[in-house]
């Protein structure tokens, strides 16, 4: 069983729609929590950080982790065009250890 | 502006051909990182380093070295490059790994093709 397993998609949504990405993971001692964009030819940008349980809301983003059942989601209100891209979790134990990454789901918004 | 440069950014080699692909940080960042990227596996760390002269394994570390003499310059070295290390490689820098947030800030890419 992989770390940190994703959806590797394609998914394809209308302009405007909600997106909703998950990852699960198996270890229970991660504590920091990632999500990562990465536009086609481009390297990966870090979107949302957060640790431990709860939500963090950064405009039309909203990231949610969920530690008791080893789930985390990335919400995309209003979803646009420039939002299609492939986005990567990311985890890690503790603020030094390394960061384990997911394999990506590819979002296409079509307008 | 800040970035994290690589070079080159597209590179078709032949087997056991030694190639360096560099990496240059203007950010002033002590911590360095190569991964692959392979499609169905995500990022795989192959080494990293915390500070100048301080390199270690990540966890693809097999058929690569690096070196960090100066802070900002972390190359990864293929001595005989193989088919199986045909990929998409990223360098990536933080300022602290240390620190609770720890953004890595990555690079555009090469794209290596051995055959």
């Amino acid at each position: 069983q992989k770390e940190v397993e994703q959806d590797p998609g394609p998914l394809s949504v209308p302009e405007g729609a909600i997106v909703s990405l998950n990852c699960t993971y198996s270890n229970s001692a991660f504590q920091y929590f990632m999500w990562y964009r990465q536009y086609s030819r481009k390297g990966p940008e870090l979107l949302m950080y957060t640790y431990s349980s709860g939500n963090k809301e950064d405009g039309r983003f909203t990231a949610q982790v969920d530690k008791s059942s080893k789930y985390i989601s990335l919400f995309i209100r209003d979803s646009q065009p420039s939002d299609s891209a492939t986005y990567l979790c990311a985890m890690r134990k503790t603020s030094y250890d390394k960061v384990i990454f997911g394999p990506g789901t590819s979002l296409s918004v079509i307008p | 502006e800040a970035q994290v440069t690589q070079n080159p950014r597209y590179l078709i080699t032949v087997t056991g051909k030694k190639l360096t692909v560099t990496c240059s940080q203007n950010m002033n960042h002590e911590y360095m990182s190569w991964y692959r990227q392979d499609p169905g596996l995500g990022l795989r760390q192959i080494y990293y380093s915390m500070n100048v002269e301080v390199t270690d394994k990540g966890d693809v570390p097999e058929g690569y070295k690096v070196s960090r003499k100066e802070k900002r310059n972390f190359p990864l070295i293929l001595e005989s490059p193989s088919p199986n290390q045909t990929s998409l490689y990223f360098c990536a820098s933080s300022h602290d790994p240390k620190s609770s947030y720890n953004e890595q800030f990555f690079g555009p890419g090469t794209r290596l093709t051995v055959l």
